[in-house]
């Protein structure tokens, strides 16, 4: 099974100021790296597919980087709607398809 | 677009049963794998299970194989989670979810409470 831990669990940040977020795998996923934005009460929605891909609809301030084993989820400028919880998946080696623990974006 | 809708879910003893439902609508359901994802209250994202688009495989996590089974109806656009021996761990929030394993979950339902409570 492949591991994924997400840091850090919580990121504080300002509004209009960058957040980097990472993700690690126990071991290579290539490109098969999925970031998803959940909030509260709400599904988790798609934001970023192969490590750098954006889904439809996603703001450019969202950019994914990485391969392999560690990934980074990129938010240029954190507007008011950003802060929530996002996830990372791997898809590459499953059964299980795995995700990180989360990593909590909160107003600083 | 994509709309996935579950239904099913409630209030089940240990031991008990239930049968969740993923009505899917919005684009060619024959043509995608499905999965369930849960989150217990408070937690992260666990995978479930998993159905190739015929429902000619099936894949299921350990913590649930052997008393969940997946299974749709390609003529009625829908997808089902029978679960039974229940446990109070299972209790969650499950997702209908639409796969692509190009793109990854590219669809999500609203989600399904099912509490597993005496």
């Amino acid at each position: 099974e492949v591991v994924m831990t997400q840091s850090p669990a919580t990121l504080s940040v300002s509004p209009g100021e960058r957040a980097t977020l990472s993700c690690r795998a126990s071991q290579s996923v290539s490109s098969k790296l999925a970031w998803y934005q959940q909030k509260p009460g709400q599904a988790p929605r798609l934001l970023i597919y192969g490590a750098s891909t954006r889904a439809t609809g996603i703001p450019p301030r969202f950019s994914g980087s990485g391969s392999g084993t560690e990934f980074t989820l990129t938010i240029s400028s954190l507007q008011s709607e950003d802060f929530a919880l996002y996830y990372c998946h791997q898809y590459n080696d499953w059964p299980p398809l795995t995700f990180g623990g989360g990593t909590k974006v909160e107003i600083k | 677009q994509v709309q996935l809708v579950e239904s099913g879910g409630g209030v089940v003893q240990p031991g008990g049963s239930l049968r969740l439902s993923c009505a899917a609508s919005g684009f060619t359901f024959s043509g995608y794998g499905m999965h369930w994802v849960r989150q217990a209250p408070g937690k992260g994202l666990e995978w479930v299970t998993l159905i190739w688009y015929d429902g000619s495989k099936k894949y299921y996590a350990d913590s649930v194989k052997g008393r969940f089974t997946i299974s749709r109806d390609n003529s009625k656009n829908t997808l089902s989670l029978q679960m039974n021996s229940l446990r109070v761990e299972d209790t969650a929030v499950y997702y209908c979810v639409r796969w692509n394993g190009d793109t990854a979950y590219d669809g999500w339902g609203q989600g399904t409470l099912v509490t597993v409570s005496s």
